[in-house]
């Protein structure tokens, strides 16, 4: 295991549905982000928190909200999304602080369907 | 834009082989790339990570060379093994921190 837990593995949803997603890691890192990754595509960063500040929102849709309550945790909300954002989620934590060396510890992610 | 490319095509191998992956970039210069291991349905493991002021990177098997003129990346594993089979992908850090992009991946099949 990397030590970083997301939950659920597997989520399918309609059009109007409102679900949230969660990340939990338990390797005393700072930062943490959101990656989508959609078939045969580039893993796509979302969002990044270092320290629960939020430093990066990478143009994404409204429709996709983050929250971070603290270091060890961060969830995305999802709310009226479109089939195009199915795919693979991904949360990912690092070591944080300077932002030196980042390397990434990432989940096993949540499989997103949008009917 | 930062533009990162790798052999989109599938590498496939003989048991026993050195596989080398590449991975080329534009429009950056970053501080360190690093490269990750994904099986399916899996989030990418990391690997390896090799600074800008670095040639060459060793761990076990693994050999990541870093060419900062060619903009390039190579990834090698020898002795090349099955269970070495899975998608490899290249990142680059956008530099501020924080801000890790990948690219899109090479899969490899090492056929026993």
């Amino acid at each position: 295991e990397t030590g970083v837990t997301q939950t659920p593995r597997h989520l399918v949803m309609g059009m109007t549905n409102k679900k949230s997603l969660k990340c939990e890691q338990h390797l005393g890192h700072n930062a943490m982000y959101w990656y989508k990754q959609s078939a045969k595509k580039p893993l796509e960063l979302m969002f990044v928190y270092n320290f629960k500040e939020q430093t990066e929102n990478n143009s994404v849709p409204s429709r996709f909200s983050p929250e971070c309550p603290n270091s060890s945790h961060l969830f995305l909300h999802l709310h009226t999304l479109q089939p195009e954002d199915s795919a693979l989620y991904l949360c990912a934590s690092s070591q944080g602080g300077a932002g030196v060396d980042e390397k990434l510890f990432f989940g096993s992610g949540t499989q997103l369907s949008v009917l | 834009s930062q533009k990162i490319e790798q052999n989109s095509e599938a590498l496939n191998i003989q048991e026993g082989k050195t596989a080398t992956l590449t991975c080329n970039y534009t429009n950056y210069s970053p501080a360190y790339l690093q490269w990750y291991r994904q099986d399916p349905g899996r989030g990418p493991v990391f690997l390896l990570l090799i600074r800008e002021n670095e040639k060459e990177k060793r761990k076990e098997r693994l050999k990541v060379t870093f060419d900062t003129t060619l903009k390039q990346s190579l990834f090698h594993i020898t002795a090349s093994q099955p269970a070495d089979s899975a998608t490899y992908l290249c990142a680059l850090d956008l530099g501020g921190g924080f801000k890790t992009i990948f690219g899109a991946g090479t899969r490899l099949f090492v056929k026993a």
